[in-house]
């Protein structure tokens, strides 16, 4: 098994862009997670879906779009890249939500000029 | 609103002594605790959770972790540590009132010197 996989691992931006973070898992999992890591402030989520066809906002949705058209899949869409939103990106997934482990994929870092 | 405060930015110590992570915790109701650890230019890897039963939780690589329910506290140890430990450490929480929300501390940057 992959686990979870991420594309693209480096991204270069110039304000104003969009592009789409592509994550993908082999588990089965339903729940599927993104998040972006800043320094010293640990991982904060964005969006995260409970199963295919569903999204839902986290702690910092704002200039980020999602999609789960199916199960192993989930799209992380920035549709006018800001330089605020250089980042790395993590997705995660797991199979349940309350006491499952999430499982990481390797990340996708992010520049935005 | 649930919150992890992991007080140090860094921990030193030298290999073979025992290691302490802090961690604590805000949340509502009985929280959901878990531990993990990046190695550089990686993902997250699962180390170690707690979710009810004894306070004392055993993880991988011989990391073990002592929920405090009192002290809010759900601090990570080694008895003896290896260079390769040397790592940034996260600390997690989830209230039964979060929805599907995993709240992260800041990390902490262990480094085990020879």
């Amino acid at each position: 098994n992959a686990g979870v996989t991420q594309t693209p691992k480096f991204r270069v931006l110039k304000t104003g862009q969009s592009m789409t973070l592509l994550c993908a898992q082999d588990m089965n999992h339903e729940y599927m997670y993104w998040y972006r890591q800043d320094p010293g402030m640990g991982l904060r989520l964005i969006h995260y879906s409970v199963g295919e066809g569903t999204t839902a906002k986290g702690e910092v949705p704002d200039g980020y779009n999602v999609s789960r058209l199916k199960k192993q899949n989930f799209l992380l869409g920035l549709e006018s890249a800001a330089p605020s939103q250089t980042s790395v990106y993590f997705c995660a997934s797991s199979r349940d939500y309350i006491s499952d482990t999430q499982y990481f994929g390797p990340g996708t870092r992010l520049t935005v000029l | 609103a649930q919150s992890v405060a992991q007080p140090e930015d860094q921990v030193n110590v030298a290999e073979g002594n025992p290691l302490t992570v802090k961690c604590t915790y805000s949340v509502s109701g009985n929280p959901y605790l878990f531990w993990y650890v990046q190695y550089p230019n990686r993902g997250l890897q699962f180390l170690l959770k707690y979710i009810t039963g004894d306070n004392l939780v055993k993880g991988s690589y011989g990391f073990e972790a002592e929920f405090n329910k009192s002290q809010t506290s759900f601090h990570l140890k080694k008895p003896s540590a290896l260079v390769s430990d040397s790592a940034l450490y996260f600390c997690a929480v989830r209230g039964l009132n979060a929805g599907n929300m995993l709240t992260f501390g800041g990390g902490t940057r262990l480094m085990v010197k020879p």
